[in-house]
């Protein structure tokens, strides 16, 4: 099975910050590689997917990048909104398997 | 507009079965794989497994294999999990996801979550 590996687990950033939350996986999944976004008590909601598109509605101060098997997940300024927590996800292979997640607030 | 309308929560006791539903509105059922995910509480996600509702082809996880049976129904565009002996591990919120065209989609549509609580 593939692993990801999702690093810090949990942050905290004031108001306009930029936040930057890392995943690596442990084989190369090429750009098969997910964002999902996760309010308490609510169901996940797609973010980005092949690793740097923007699902249709999500704004833009979401982006994603990849460097070989390292990918992040960017908020540009950090808003109250934002509070939730952020988990990747590979579909390059079955299992597809998730990171253990990031958990975002705000100071 | 897609949706994804799952069923309400269950209570089982330990070596009983659920059914959970999952139906599909706004766009046609048989193009779009469908995935199934859960979350324990205060847990991360996990992977189920999937299946393809044009033909009912399926892939599970490996630590569900021979437990979990995914189905679907064409006609009412619903998709099915149903896991059997249950334990209090199993305790949950089960999610339906809808993925891509392909074997390896991305998922872009959830349902709101179904929980199901195995509990004596």
């Amino acid at each position: 099975d593939i692993q990801m590996t999702q690093s810090p687990s949990s942050l905290s950033a004031s108001v306009g910050d930029r936040v930057t939350i890392t995943c690596r996986a442990s084989q190369g999944i090429s750009d098969y590689l997910a964002w999902f976004q996760q309010k308490p008590g609510k169901a996940p909601k797609s973010l980005i997917y092949a690793a740097s598109r923007l699902h249709s509605g999500v704004p833009s101060k979401f982006s994603g990048d990849r460097s070989g098997t390292d990918f992040t997940l960017t908020i540009s300024s950090l808003q109250p909104e934002d509070v939730a927590t952020y988990y990747c996800q590979q579909y390059s292979s079955d299992p597809r398997t998730f990171g253990q997640g990031t958990k975002v607030e705000v100071k | 507009q897609v949706q994804l309308v799952q069923s309400g929560a269950e209570v089982k006791e330990p070596g009983a079965s659920v059914k959970v539903s999952c139906r599909a509105s706004g766009y046609t059922f048989s193009i779009y794989y469908m995935h199934w995910v859960r979350q324990a509480p205060g847990q991360g996600l996990e992977w189920m497994g999937m299946i393809n509702p044009s033909g009912g082809s399926t892939s599970y996880a490996q630590k569900f294999q021979g437990r979990v049976t995914m189905t679907r129904d064409t006609s009412t565009s619903t998709v099915y999990m149903e896991m059997s002996s249950l334990r209090s591990e199993d305790t949950a919120v089960y999610y339906c996801a809808r993925g891509g065209s392909g074997w390896y989609g991305e998922y872009d549509y959830w349902g709101q979550g179904t929980l199901v609580t195995v509990s004596s």
